[in-house]
């Protein structure tokens, strides 16, 4: 089945740096892809939804200058955690969307990202 | 109020057991993911259901869309069954919902 991967699996950093996330659609192109957040025993939450060549729509919320995306091509979309602080600690969950025959939609998730900030 | 519920939020079984892990939800919806979170956080899709019923291995995922409701069964369970299980609905537009998941452990 079509698989979505991420990278890194995790990452530790100090304040104030930037993190970036890959996300990619290993054997099918993704239209778009929808970037998650889950803080502890909490259900997923969408932060933005990235279509490629345009730029991403932010949920309500969630500050577009802080994580920055970018969908550059078919196959990968990108997160950017800029100037992280403790609590941008979290767990991050790509997934992308495939076209299928007859039009219908399937979306496949990423194993995520986990994100501590010291 | 939550558009998506899910019963019960933790469940304990013993190797072998039957399981069934309930999900309702309250908006009219295109499909339904069942997803499994292993303690690490890694998410693995199991199934997107639209009607009916699917089975791989000794997962079972059903799905009534006249009464919201979706089950997912693991027969004959394992310990390497023990995860988070999460229920998220699609809605026209590609909205996602998602339950707050059901955290199983099946104890040897």
């Amino acid at each position: 089945g079509a698989v979505v991967s991420q990278h890194p699996s995790w990452v530790i950093c100090k304040s104030g740096t930037s993190v970036k996330i890959e996300c990619r659609s290993l054997d099918f192109q993704a239209t778009t892809m929808f970037w998650y957040r889950q803080f502890p025993k909490q259900s997923l939450m969408l932060m933005a939804t990235s279509n490629e060549g345009s730029k991403a729509t932010y949920e309500q919320g969630v500050e577009k200058d802080k994580f920055l995306i970018n969908h550059a091509s078919l196959t990968l979309s990108t997160l950017t955690v800029t100037s992280a602080h403790p609590e941008d600690s979290s767990f991050y969950i790509c997934s992308a969307r495939a076209r299928g025959l007859a039009g219908t939609d399937t979306q496949y998730f990423g194993p995520g990202t986990r994100l501590t900030v010291l | 109020k939550n558009e998506v519920e899910q019963s019960p939020q933790n469940l304990t079984a013993q190797e072998g057991e039957f399981i069934t892990i309930n999900c309702s939800y309250s908006v009219g919806i295109s499909a339904l993911h069942w997803l499994q979170q292993h303690p690490g956080g890694g998410i693995v899709s199991l199934f997107m259901l639209s009607s009916g019923k699917k089975k791989h291995g000794r997962l079972i995922a059903t799905i009534n869309i006249q009464e919201k409701h979706s089950s997912l069964h693991i027969t004959a369970s394992h310990p390497r069954d023990s995860a988070v299980y999460i229920c998220a609905v699609v809605l026209t537009g590609n909205q996602f919902y998602f339950g707050t998941g059901t955290s199983l452990t099946v104890i040897p």
